[in-house]
């Protein structure tokens, strides 16, 4: 399974931005990467994915680099119902069309007041 | 907004005892999945259903696991014979197709 690669544990500052890295040299042309996050005691929530461009969407950014081998989920500005354990995950096209994510560790992101 | 909901919240039962997780699927989604995370572990994937087949299932998913869509609304994961290792949060998810998923709640399971 492809692999990413994450920093265990990142700390912000509540209303500022937070840059969220992740490595995955072994990306393929057809892997998507997708971000989730995890807050405490609950399931896994969808943030954002991306296949080449960089994305927005109401909830965050995400900056892919020009050679896809690294990736950056940007919170523009913290608040501490960010803080929680965000996943980079690759998905893997199938050839049955589903969705199997498989999930590393993450970034444990503290948010301080 | 549309969500997955799950029930029970938590479900506390017996070694060796028979429980049913259901989940019930956002409604246009056709591809529902189960993921298990033990308490400090990663979430695990444990099994796709598309169209009332496996899509795939891990090595987790032996045969004291099934799933099964019984009507038109509800997503089941059955363990037979449960085990200690059991223990652990069951989440359900789905997606419309093979792009993002959406997870529920989940439900904490405890295996005495």
């Amino acid at each position: 399974d492809a692999k990413t690669t994450q920093p265990n544990s990142m700390e912000s500052n509540e209303e500022e931005p937070v840059h969220l890295p992740c490595n995955h040299s072994t990306i393929s042309g057809t892997d998507y990467i997708h971000w989730y996050r995890q807050l405490p005691s609950q399931g896994p929530e969808y943030v954002i994915h991306g296949l080449t461009s960089n994305v927005n969407n109401r909830m965050a950014s995400l900056a892919i680099a020009e050679d896809r081998k690294s990736s950056t989920l940007i919170l523009h500005r913290a608040t501490l119902r960010d803080a929680a354990v965000y996943y980079c995950i690759l998905r893997v096209p199938v050839s049955g069309g589903y969705n199997k994510l498989i999930f590393g560790a993450g970034t444990r992101l503290a948010v301080h007041p | 907004e549309p969500e997955v909901t799950q029930t029970p919240s938590h479900q506390v039962t017996q070694m060796g005892q028979e429980v049913i997780l259901r989940c019930v699927p956002i409604s246009n989604h056709l591809y529902f999945y189960w993921y298990r995370q033990i308490l400090g572990q990663k979430v695990e994937f444990l099994v796709s259903f598309y169209n009332n087949e496996i899509s795939e299932k891990s090595e987790i998913f032996d045969d004291q696991f099934s799933v099964e869509r019984p009507d038109g609304s509800n997503f089941t994961l059955k363990i037979r014979s449960t085990k200690l290792e059991d223990s652990a949060m069951y989440f359900c998810a789905s997606s419309v197709g093979p792009s993002v998923a959406f997870f529920g709640p989940g439900t904490r399971l405890t295996v005495l």
